[in-house]
């Protein structure tokens, strides 16, 4: 059974860093693209970045492009978000999904609040 | 960026009703399409991919067609667990981007 379980979330303040992770199991990790996708409270789906499954292609959504940087460590089957320059608006539920164009299956997500 | 517009954002419908949702694209994104449902507190969950491939383990009665910038998710006979929203996203250029949703709910 795939398992994505994302950790890393909190809350921090306008200008401050945080480093999301997400475990994945159940699958061979290594032959997946992964994304991020995240969900303000109450709003619709925004997808933040997408890597390929050797971490040689990534993408990222214009709003985060030059403040967050995402990798992959294929020996520790894990997916990561580093986050800098966080804004008031990055507030949202982050998804760690399998796939890097459509997602397949979904992390329940983590937490992050931006917040004075 | 490829904006995705999806009609209508809400949609009063009773048990087995035909529902059918609407998706336009602002270019041409071909068959690289996915729709998603998702019901409260829950992670999304896959329905269809390429415009009209239904993903394992997802109800027959969701179906899924149209290539170019039009695009429909139909649910042939509306169910009690059918009640959710649901997001189109194109994946054609990899600056991914959804629909805003369109809410299914109980007329």
């Amino acid at each position: 059974e795939v398992q994505l379980v994302e950790s890393g979330g909190g809350v921090v303040r306008p200008g401050g860093s945080l480093r999301l992770s997400c475990a994945a199991s159940g699958f061979t990790f290594d032959d997946y693209g992964m994304s991020w996708v995240r969900q303000a409270p109450g709003k619709g789906l925004e997808w933040v970045s997408g890597i390929n499954w050797n971490g040689g292609s990534t993408g990222y959504a214009d709003s985060v492009k030059g403040r967050f940087t995402i990798s992959r460590d294929n020996a520790k089957n894990s997916l990561y978000l580093q986050m800098n320059s966080l804004r008031a608006e990055d507030t949202a539920l982050y998804h760690c999904g399998l796939g890097s164009y459509y997602v397949r299956h979904w992390g329940q997500g983590t937490l992050v609040t931006v917040s004075s | 960026d490829i904006q995705m517009t999806q009609s209508p954002s809400t949609l009063s419908a009773s048990v087995g009703d035909r529902v059918t949702i609407t998706c336009r694209a602002s270019q041409s994104i071909s068959s690289w399409l996915a729709w998603y449902q998702q019901k409260p507190g829950k992670a999304p969950k896959l329905l269809i991919y390429k415009a009209s491939s239904l993903e394992s383990g997802v109800p027959s009665r969701f179906s899924g067609s149209g290539s170019g910038t039009e695009f429909t998710l139909t649910i042939s006979s509306l169910q009690p667990d059918d009640f959710a929203t649901y997001y189109c996203q194109q994946y054609n250029s990899y600056s991914l981007t959804f629909g805003g949703g369109t809410k299914v709910e109980i007329k």
